[in-house]
């Protein structure tokens, strides 16, 4: 079985810094895929990056990064130059088959203007 | 195309009572996932469906929750007998996929807006 853990409840961050949201996980299974999702208090999830076990590079999607150390099983979100909009949870996912995923408990992330 | 599609959107039902939610994924789709989630907590995995096929279901489902998806299209998850326990927002995501072993990246999931569910 796979897990994912989040362990900031909560973050605040100024409007235009850089956050980041920190998530580890747990797998034995050397093929896995890693995913980030941000829900508004709107309520609908909304996927951000993805990740691959076997990915050579650091994904990247606009503003948004992920800081992959396979070594430490972590996979941190960064956001960049954060804005209003960005206020939300975020979570983390793992799947290695694609047929189960796992979610963390999500951090609640408040831009400050 | 709009989205995946939720409904109804919220649900006060008695406990005892039987609910029906459904789900229509993207028309071109072939994967539907149900997830439950409840306040402070990520999406908890229900079930999975490859076109009409259900393939993963939580050892957590009990035996009063049924899904179906009869023709690979849209879904049902149905819950018999509601507990207060049932109170949560039930959500169902789509993706396209490749098969049972494509490149994960296509499993990236589009949820629908979700529906809330009350037990009184």
């Amino acid at each position: 079985a796979q897990k994912i853990t989040q362990t900031q409840p909560g973050m605040f961050v100024q409007e235009k810094e850089a956050v980041t949201l920190d998530c580890t996980y747990d797998t034995s299974d050397p093929s896995y895929g890693l995913f980030w999702y941000k829900q508004p208090s709107s309520g609908e999830m909304i996927f951000l990056i993805y990740q691959g076990s076997y990915d050579q590079q650091n994904a990247t999607e606009g503003r948004y990064s992920l800081n992959f150390q396979k070594a430490r099983k972590s996979a941190n979100l960064v956001i960049s130059a954060s804005q209003l909009g960005d206020s939300a949870m975020y979570f983390c996912a793992i799947t290695n088959t694609g047929n189960q995923f796992y979610f963390g408990t999500g951090t609640s992330l408040t831009v400050i203007p | 195309d709009t989205g995946v599609s939720q409904d109804p959107r919220h649900k006060i039902t008695k406990r005892g009572q039987n609910v029906t939610f459904r789900c229509d994924p993207i028309s071109e789709h072939n994967r539907l996932y149900w997830y439950r989630q409840t306040l402070g907590q990520g999406p908890e995995f229900l079930t999975y469906f490859q076109n009409e096929a259900q393939l993963e279901k939580s050892r957590l489902l009990s035996d009063r929750f049924s899904a179906e998806r009869p023709k690979g299209s849209f879904s049902t998850l149905e819950i018999q007998r509601t507990e207060q326990g049932d109170s949560a927002m039930y959500l169902c995501a789509s993706s396209l996929g490749q098969g049972t072993s494509g490149p994960l990246n296509s499993y990236e999931q589009y949820f629908g807006p979700g529906t809330r569910l009350t037990v009184t």
